[in-house]
């Protein structure tokens, strides 16, 4: 079964820090990996996609890694801002195109 | 450039009573649209989803059904809505072929009291 494990569940840090949350994934055949970000009420808003070639992409603030083989990746956020604060969330695309959702990493940026 | 609109954005609805919310995408043709679920603390569930006009697949069985009566519009539907119909709904679209990057909506709040 294809599933998507996000971690940590929620975080909360202070402006101007970083951090970094983490996805773990056991879809197969593998075809991308997406981070959206998703405020409070609102739809999710692509940060990044990855392919299996690509093993870092970054936007902005925001940067993803990809390992393909241990099946991780990871989002890192750096010198975060308030506006950072919203549920981010992992998901990954297999081959026929169906995508899996992970629950989400809720983080709080706090001044 | 595309844009996708959901409306409404909240709705508060009596148990039993029908529903109707509406998806529409401006600024692209033939559009692969879906209808996602989300509950609060799980990750989305994909309802329904389309690759043209009348063509619907419906991922998991519930009370709810979807119709596409044209290329850029997609409605999600229920004749009596139950209580476990509330949730958080999305609606999507992607290109269709290739990588299916999905552009999410604004999402509606749905409370069925």
């Amino acid at each position: 079964k294809n599933q998507v494990e996000q971690s940590p569940q929620s975080l909360i840090i202070l402006e101007g820090k970083n951090c970094t949350l983490q996805c773990n994934y056991t879809v197969s055949p593998f075809s991308n990996l997406r981070w959206y970000k998703q405020d409070t009420g609102r739809g999710p808003v692509s940060l990044t996609i990855m392919t299996f070639s690509e093993n870092t992409k970054s936007n902005g603030r925001y940067t993803a890694t990809l390992d393909a083989d241990t099946k991780q990746s990871s989002l890192h956020i750096t010198a975060s801002q308030l506006s950072d604060s919203a549920s981010y969330i992992c998901v990954v695309s297999a081959a026929d195109y169906k995508l899996s959702f992970g629950a989400g990493t809720t983080v709080t940026v706090r001044a | 450039s595309q844009t996708i609109h959901q409306w409404p954005a909240t709705l508060v609805q009596p148990v039993g009573s029908p529903l109707s919310l509406e998806c529409t995408v401006e600024g692209t043709s033939n559009p692969n649209l879906y209808w996602y679920r989300q509950a609060a603390g799980r990750g989305l569930q994909l309802l329904f989803y389309s690759v043209g006009i009348g063509q619907i697949s419906s991922e998991v069985p519930q009370n709810l059904s979807a119709s596409r009566p044209q290329d850029r519009q997609f409605i999600l539907s229920s004749k009596k809505l139950l209580l476990s119909d509330s949730g958080f709904y999305l609606c999507a679209w992607s290109t269709s072929g290739g990588v299916h990057e999905q552009f999410f909506g604004p999402g509606t709040r749905l409370t069925v009291l």
